[in-house]
């Protein structure tokens, strides 16, 4: 049974810092790696897509991956309160293309 | 200019109903997929549709039964419909079903079972 594991949270950071969020998962030959932000009552909406080890930035956002460990992690500089949200991780497997989404971490950055 | 739209936004109705969903996407993409999102928020795929044709059916019971008349268009129809079907149900895109194309959503329909 193929997992993708997150901290439901609630997450809470302070305005200015740091907001670490991360993902772990069970299927080895997963090959591709998603983050994505969904505010209460609206559907997702892909932040950032990663699918080599190492660090992918785009603008305050810093997905890192981790194949040998199995995890999948994204940095949110600078946070706002508008990056308050549920944070979905997704995994996609090279065995059979399927899409696993983790249950979510809840962020919430204090003002 | 609404890339994935899905109708309608709130369905309400009684057990043992039937009720469609639709959703068209005009981004020409050629996969399409539909996912149910319940109350503790976990967002499970339910099918995908390539080019018309069924790629991926998930352990859905039989009541639920997709149609995609084109590319563009993967309608949802469920028969007898049950309080656990009580969910927010997703349509989304990508450009292909290779597995490094992100997915877009619709605004999903929150489906409320009497």
């Amino acid at each position: 049974q193929k997992e993708v594991e997150q901290n439901s949270g609630p997450l809470s950071v302070p305005e200015g810092a740091i907001a670490s969020l991360n993902c772990t998962y069970s299927d080895r030959v997963s090959q591709s790696f998603f983050w994505y932000r969904q505010y209460s009552g609206k559907s997702p909406e892909l932040i950032m897509s990663i699918y080599s080890n190492g660090d992918k930035e785009d603008g305050r956002f810093t997905a890192q991956l981790n194949k040998a460990s199995q995890y999948v992690s994204l940095l949110i500089r600078d946070s706002q309160p508008s990056d308050s949200a549920t944070y979905l991780c997704a995994v996609v497997s090279n065995r059979d293309d399927k899409i696993i989404f983790g249950k979510g971490t809840r962020l919430h950055i204090l003002p | 200019d609404t890339a994935v739209s899905q109708t309608p936004k709130y369905l309400v109705t009684q057990m043992g109903n039937d009720k469609s969903i639709k959703c068209e996407q005009n981004l020409g993409h050629d996969t399409m997929y539909w996912y149910k999102q319940d109350s503790k928020k976990f967002l499970k795929i339910m099918f995908s549709y390539n080019n018309k044709e069924l790629i991926i059916n998930e352990t859905v019971p039989n009541r639920f039964s997709p149609k995609s008349p084109d590319k563009a268009h993967l309608n949802l129809h469920i028969n007898s419909l049950e309080l656990g079907d009580s969910a927010v149900y997703f349509c989304a895109s990508s450009q292909d079903a290779h597995s490094n194309q992100p997915q877009h959503f619709g605004d999903g329909t929150r489906l409320s079972i009497l």
